[in-house]
């Protein structure tokens, strides 16, 4: 079975950090690109990046380039997401997903952690 | 990379039918067949319903089914029952980043 499972949320000040994991099972994760969600508290969902199974490509959604870093570990089939420069908008359930090969959509997801940003 | 736009709110009684719209551009959902939709439940994550515009993955009943013209996609559901009762975002790869947009999600009210 396929599982996914987000950890590393929590309470963090205004331009502070925080890394995000993903630990996966029950399939291949070097096989697959990976990509991280975000839904805003009682709002809709935003594309936040992807990588490749290698890890060399990696694709951001401008709100976020510069300030959050995706990467990955294929021998401990982990995901991560390394958040800089956090800010209030930045608060949201962060949700990592599986690529559903060649279609571009995500057909595996975690429960996400929720990370908020406050002072 | 703005959101793709979806009606706020779409309601029907058990048995109808209902669509749901997924208005883009020309960058994003009328220039490519990698358009999604997901389910999404009260905290709970999202479940993908249909991909590539049309098909549907495994397991997903085929009351679901997804159609495009333009730069409009659309999400139909059949034979509409209460477990259907849930939010719905359309997503569709875009040429901008590359990247990929969400829609702005629509609350699907079972009357």
């Amino acid at each position: 079975e396929v599982q996914l499972v987000e950890s590393g949320g929590g309470l963090v000040q205004p331009g502070g950090s925080l890394r995000l994991s993903c630990a996966a099972s029950g399939f291949s994760f070097s096989s697959f690109w990976m990509t991280w969600v975000r839904q805003t508290p009682g709002k809709g969902l935003e594309w936040v990046g992807n990588i490749q199974q290698d890890g060399n490509a990696k694709y951001y959604a401008d709100s976020v380039k510069g300030r959050l870093t995706i990467s990955r570990d294929n021998a401990k089939s982990s995901l991560f997401l390394q958040m800089n420069s956090l800010r209030p908008e930045d608060t949201a359930v962060y949700f990592c997903a599986r690529d559903f090969i060649g279609t571009g959509s995500h057909d595996h997801w975690g429960q996400g952690t929720l990370v908020t940003v406050s002072s | 990379q703005s959101a793709l736009t979806q009606p706020a709110s779409v309601s029907g009684s058990p048995g109808q039918s209902i669509t749901i719209s997924c208005t883009g551009t020309s960058s994003d959902v009328g220039g490519y067949n990698y358009v999604s939709w997901y389910q999404q439940h009260p905290g709970k994550a999202p479940k993908l319903m249909i991909y590539d515009v049309t098909k549907r993955p495994s397991g997903v009943s085929n009351r679901f089914s997804g159609s495009k013209s333009g730069n409009t996609a659309s999400l139909t559901i059949s034979g509409l029952q209460a477990e259907d009762e849930a939010d719905y975002y359309c997503n569709s790869y875009s040429s901008s980043g590359p990247s990929y947009v969400f829609g702005t999600g629509t609350e699907v009210t079972v009357l």
